[in-house]
């Protein structure tokens, strides 16, 4: 079955380190995305790509980086910047095309402070 | 303010009740997007509508788009039906989505 794998579930971080969030994609989905959620607030758009070497910042990209190399893959890292990481993070995914379609979500990795 | 507020916060009803979780904004839209979020954090589409009304199962969607509003209906609600409820809308000058807080629903048996 298609569909969106992260990786790990869960996740520690120590002060001062970088830390790479996995996501996978089978379902040949052209634009990936990353979102952050924190507890009784929407999803915040951290990055986003819409083809392959190529991606564009969200609303709170600051202390987080991507890359694109394949059209599958598209990881997320959180930088030692990111004063603020504990939070849960989504990958999506969905078709980009001048209509809207909707996004394909994975279950998420929890991140959390040591 | 925020763009897309969802009404209520928290929800707990009892099993067989009718549910309704409403969904304002204030942006002009191209479509607007019902989604549920398991417990354990996954999220699934329910129903991308731009129009009308859409019926699949036990839920029904419902949008105005004159009023700005969508209402997202549960019938004879039960225990597996308890999940945050996400409303997020495609506004007609981009394509990013802008993401209501979620209405946390509670069904007791």
């Amino acid at each position: 079955d298609g569909g969106i794998t992260q990786s790990p579930k869960y996740l520690f971080r120590k002060e001062g380190q970088n830390v790479t969030l996995s996501c996978e994609q089978n379902l040949n989905h052209d634009a990936m995305y990353w979102y952050r959620q924190d507890p009784g607030q929407g999803l915040r758009l951290i990055y986003y790509s819409q083809i392959v070497n190529d991606f564009q910042k969200g609303d709170i990209a600051e202390g987080y980086s991507v890359s694109r190399e394949k059209k599958e893959s598209f990881p997320l890292t959180v930088t030692s910047a990111q004063k603020n990481p504990t939070a849960f993070y989504l990958c999506a995914s969905n078709i980009w095309d001048a209509s809207n379609q909707p996004q394909h979500f994975g279950d998420g990795t929890r991140l959390s402070i040591l | 303010k925020n763009e897309v507020e969802q009404s209520p916060q928290n929800l707990t009803a009892q099993e067989g009740e009718f549910i309704t979780i409403n969904c304002s904004y204030s942006v002009g839209i191209s479509a607007l997007h019902w989604l549920q979020q398991h417990p354990g954090g996954g999220i699934v589409s329910l129903f991308m509508l731009s129009s009308g009304k859409k019926k699949h199962g036990r839920l029904i969607a419902t949008i105005n788009i004159q009023e700005k509003h969508s209402s997202l209906h549960i019938t004879a609600s039960h225990p597996r039906d308890s999940a945050v409820y996400i409303c997020a809308v495609f506004p007609d000058s981009n394509y990013q989505l802008i993401w209501g807080a979620g209405t946390k629903l509670i069904i007791k048996p």
